[in-house]
């Protein structure tokens, strides 16, 4: 079945630093790919997401591509802040079933300090 | 405008006890989901709804889960008999039919005891 990997955590970088957490999946069909952020002791937010082939999502500085090739959707912000310090879930909807629902990653922690 | 809301926030309950876990999704979605959040199994899916019914109800991990969903907008998830196992996260999240990208509720904070 669908499947996401994410790079194992927690990633730790001083403030100002060049983030990349990494995201490969395995689908059928032609899923959405999302990052969704977790706050601490907040809920889930929607960071961005793109919805086919090379389609660049972007949102507050972080940006990830669709790469079909690869099967990848890398998030990448080119430089950090305290405040970004958040779990992270790499996610696709479902191709193959049309429920739209959502297969996520384990999470990657990122720890920012000042 | 409102986002997805869930109550209760936190619930405490007995092994062998049955809970309700209400979702109140965002006005005019009509897509619904249930997820779970824990330690050792991340996130998962548990049951979709589209209006009110489920066509997929593949990530309810036994029968002693259940869930419905009336005039299209309140959903209940229920669990019966409830197990230490049954301890997580349950996150609400809602949708416009066909559009990508849910939007989650604050999730119930469910310790079994």
């Amino acid at each position: 079945g669908d499947s996401v990997t994410q790079m194992e955590g927690p990633v730790t970088l001083s403030e100002e630093a060049f983030l990349t957490i990494n995201c490969t999946y395995t689908a059928t069909g032609y899923p959405s790919l999302f990052w969704y952020v977790q706050y601490p002791g907040e809920g889930l937010q929607l960071l961005l997401k793109a919805t086919k082939a090379d389609d660049k999502g972007s949102n507050k500085g972080f940006e990830a591509t669709y790469r079909k090739e690869t099967t990848s959707f890398h998030l990448e912000k080119g430089s950090v802040q305290v405040s970004d310090s958040a779990v992270y879930f790499c996610a696709l909807s479902d191709g193959s079933s049309n429920t739209g629902k959502l297969i996520f990653g384990q999470g990657t922690t990122l720890q920012v300090k000042p | 405008g409102a986002g997805v809301s869930q109550s209760p926030s936190n619930k405490v309950t007995e092994k062998g006890k049955d809970v309700e876990l209400r979702c109140d999704p965002i006005s005019g979605h009509t897509a619904l989901y249930w997820y779970r959040q824990s330690l050792g199994q991340g996130l998962e899916f548990l049951i979709y709804f589209q209006g009110n019914s489920a066509p997929d109800k593949s990530g309810l991990p036994s029968d002693r889960f259940s869930a419905e969903r009336t005039g299209g907008s309140v959903s209940t998830l229920t669990i019966q008999r409830t197990q230490q196992e049954d301890s997580a996260v349950y996150l609400c999240a809602s949708s416009l039919a066909g559009r990508p990208g849910q939007y989650f509720g604050p999730g119930t904070r469910l310790l079994v005891l």
